[in-house]
């Protein structure tokens, strides 16, 4: 099954904002709001930012919002810090009971 | 606190099977729905399949041929087997819970790298 997709990296300066888009299909994204955002550093666990789209997980910034329209979701961070670089994925519930993620995007702080 | 912890073989023989443990400590299995997934060198992160306390599974069509997950909830553990085995199949492997299929992952286990190599 075909991953979804995402940017493979995005910068920006501290202070400034960044959107991370991920883009899925009509059996994914498309049709359920049952999307969720992680943030991966190697020889880390997983972190959760948000699930069902929206749903900001507890502890996670406020300098962090995510979005959905049409067949792809959003991840916005504003006033970027150093300690947002990192590795994001985007997952979303697929057709068929299954789950799909994105291919990853590395954030880097300039 | 709930936490997960992952273990196996690190090395595993092409065409052979993979065989990984996730134990569950601080909680229960009851009502959660227990995956697998892995991130191969460079690639993003791959869901592998799930299965909820009762037993249910599904797996990633791309694997599921190869692939069995099963619970013992009585030691509050999950399992993960995959089958004929190949390079492609070199990643670090995490176990990850949800609370319903179509939700988030909340937690996960560190993950434990696998090499299949001769």
């Amino acid at each position: 099954q075909s991953a979804l997709s995402q940017p493979a990296s995005v910068s920006g300066s501290p202070g400034q904002s960044i959107t991370i888009s991920c883009t899925g299909s009509n059996s994914d994204i498309g049709v359920y709001d049952y999307v969720s955002w992680y943030q991966y550093s190697p020889g880390r666990a997983p972190k959760l930012l948000f699930s069902d789209v929206i749903n900001r997980s507890s502890g996670v910034s406020l300098r962090m919002s995510a979005s959905k329209s049409g067949n792809t979701a959003s991840l916005t961070i504003s006033d970027l810090q150093p300690e947002d670089e990192s590795d994001y994925y985007c997952a979303s519930y697929r057709v068929g009971d299954t789950v799909v993620f994105g291919g990853g995007t590395k954030l880097t702080v300039l | 606190q709930e936490q997960l912890q992952e273990s196996g073989p690190g090395l595993v023989k092409p065409s052979e099977t993979l065989s990984l443990t996730c134990s569950l400590s601080g909680g229960s299995m009851s009502f959660y729905y227990w995956s697998w997934v892995r991130q191969a060198p460079g690639k993003g992160l791959e869901w592998i399949g799930f299965t909820y306390f009762s037993g249910r599974t599904n797996y990633s069509p791309s694997l599921k041929s190869r692939v069995n997950i099963s619970v013992d909830t009585s030691k509050n553990q999950f399992f993960l087997t995959l089958k004929s085995v190949t390079a492609a199949d070199t990643a670090v492997y995490f176990c990850a819970r949800q609370w319903m299929v179509q939700g988030g992952f909340d937690i996960w286990g560190q993950g434990t790298p696998v090499i299949v190599s001769s």
